[in-house]
């Protein structure tokens, strides 16, 4: 089944011990991005890549580090996290390397940071 | 002013009435354009693509006006299950902008 996954889906922890959010996908996508979604300000994209070790920031990216070793993985990281932090963040990857194409998105991640 | 703005709504319409949402963007570089369904905090779904010659699936249709830098959603013959929130999306440079989104009740 192609899908995206994330994990973990719930997470709660403290300021400052650094997390990984993982996100993986099996469609082959080139176009993989991370979001957050806050109530009153919807979808925002915190970084996003284009291809395997190609990414860029998004209009959010304070605070937070992505890498892209391998095509189908795209980890999410907060070195030290902070309150602000608190959301519901989403992966998502599309076909080609610009973004044009229909997002898949993974279920989310709720995260608390306390 | 945001790039991508949305009327929130929410719209509350009875069962098999028609109806429209619009979204306008401001960036002119805006390349593609979509509009997409969440549902309750769930991961937001394609519901179609948007291009300048309109198109059309099912009951739903989507226009897209690049002169006035508005897309559009009409909804015809609305059903229960059409409630969600609606969220018009915008490519450009690269980047996915994402407009607040606009909420629809459908009433039975």
């Amino acid at each position: 089944e192609a899908q995206v996954t994330q994990n973990p889906r719930y997470l709660i922890t403290v300021t400052g011990k650094k997390l990984t959010v993982t996100c993986s996908q099996n469609m082959n996508h080139e176009y993989m991005s991370w979001y957050r979604q806050d109530p009153g300000l919807g979808l925002r994209q915190i970084y996003y890549s284009m291809n395997v070790e190609v990414t860029d920031k998004g209009d959010v990216p304070e605070g937070y580090k992505v890498s892209r070793k391998e095509k189908r993985n795209f980890p999410l990281i907060l070195e030290s996290p902070s309150p602000n932090q608190t959301s519901l963040y989403f992966c998502a990857s599309s076909f080609g390397t610009s973004g044009t194409g229909e997002q898949f998105f993974g279920p989310g991640t709720r995260l608390t940071v306390l | 002013r945001k790039e991508v703005e949305q009327d929130p709504g929410p719209f509350n319409v009875p069962e098999g009435a028609t109806v429209a949402f619009n979204c306008t963007y401001s960036n002119s570089a805006s390349q593609s354009f979509f509009w997409y369904r969440q549902d309750c905090r769930k991961e937001p779904k394609l519901l179609m693509s948007v291009y300048s010659s309109g198109n059309e699936d099912g009951r739903f249709t989507a226009q897209l006006n690049r002169a006035s830098q508005y897309i559009s959603l009409l909804i015809r013959d609305s059903k229960l299950s059409d409630s969600a929130t609606y969220l018009c999306v915008v490519n450009r440079d690269d980047k996915i902008i994402f407009g607040k989104g606009t909420r629809l009740h459908i009433l039975p």
